[in-house]
């Protein structure tokens, strides 16, 4: 199992251009998140998808877009790319213990700069 | 506002002698407790639990205390090995918020040889 993947390692983008944050899972996992890590601030939930087909906010969705349309992908999406977006970003999957709660795997994270 | 608090971002200690990470959260709703360690340039991988009905939970070198009065929980290693040495984050959830995990800042350990 590759686990969970992301693509690009690095990226630069210019203020205002847009672009696509991929990632990939091969565990079959039902649930998908994005966050975003700052500095002090620990990781942050942008928006999270219970499964193919369903996705939610998480605490900072502003200026993402998500999708999911298959069980193993979810992109996550920058509309218009601001410097306040320039962030390490990670990708997880997880599924659901016997207990009814879900432990996150982690991909290798998505370093972002915007000029 | 942040709800999950790590208040120490950064700890020493040396081979061989007991590390102590403290984490604290303010929401009465989170009732699933995890801890992560982080490498540089790598991804957050689980480490530990703890469910609220329980005080302890113990893996090897790891284990977990929750103080459920003091909305309080701490990461004891022992004895802690130059590997440990990475960032730390403790985590929250709670059935209530959908599963939805809420992490502090995060606690960066050296291991000194």
């Amino acid at each position: 199992n590759a686990g969970v993947t992301q693509t690009p390692k690095f990226q630069v983008l210019k203020t205002g251009q847009s672009m696509t944050l991929q990632c990939a899972q091969d565990m079959n996992h039902e649930y998908m998140s994005w966050y975003r890590q700052d500095p002090g601030m620990g990781l942050r939930l942008i928006h999270y998808s219970v499964g193919a087909g369903i996705t939610d906010q998480g605490e900072v969705p502003n200026g993402y877009n998500v999708s999911r349309s298959t069980t193993e992908d979810f992109p996550l999406r920058l509309l218009s790319a601001a410097p306040s977006q320039t962030s390490v970003y990670f990708c997880a999957s997880s599924y659901s213990t016997s207990g009814g709660r879900y432990e996150q795997y982690f991909g290798p994270g998505t370093r972002l700069t915007v000029t | 506002d942040q709800q999950v608090k790590q208040n120490s971002p950064s700890l020493s200690v040396q081979e061989g002698r007991i590390s102590i990470l403290n984490c604290d959260y303010t929401n009465s709703m989170f009732d699933y407790f995890l801890w992560y360690k982080k490498y540089p340039a790598e991804g957050p991988t689980f480490l530990i639990s703890i469910s609220s009905i329980k005080d302890k939970n113990e893996d090897g070198r790891f284990t977990v205390f929750l103080n459920k009065s003091a909305k309080h929980l701490s990461l004891h290693i022992v004895p802690s090995q130059p590997g440990d040495s990475a960032v730390y984050f403790c985590a929250a959830s709670g059935k209530a918020a959908g599963n939805k995990l809420t992490f502090g800042g995060g606690t960066r350990v050296l291991v000194k040889p």
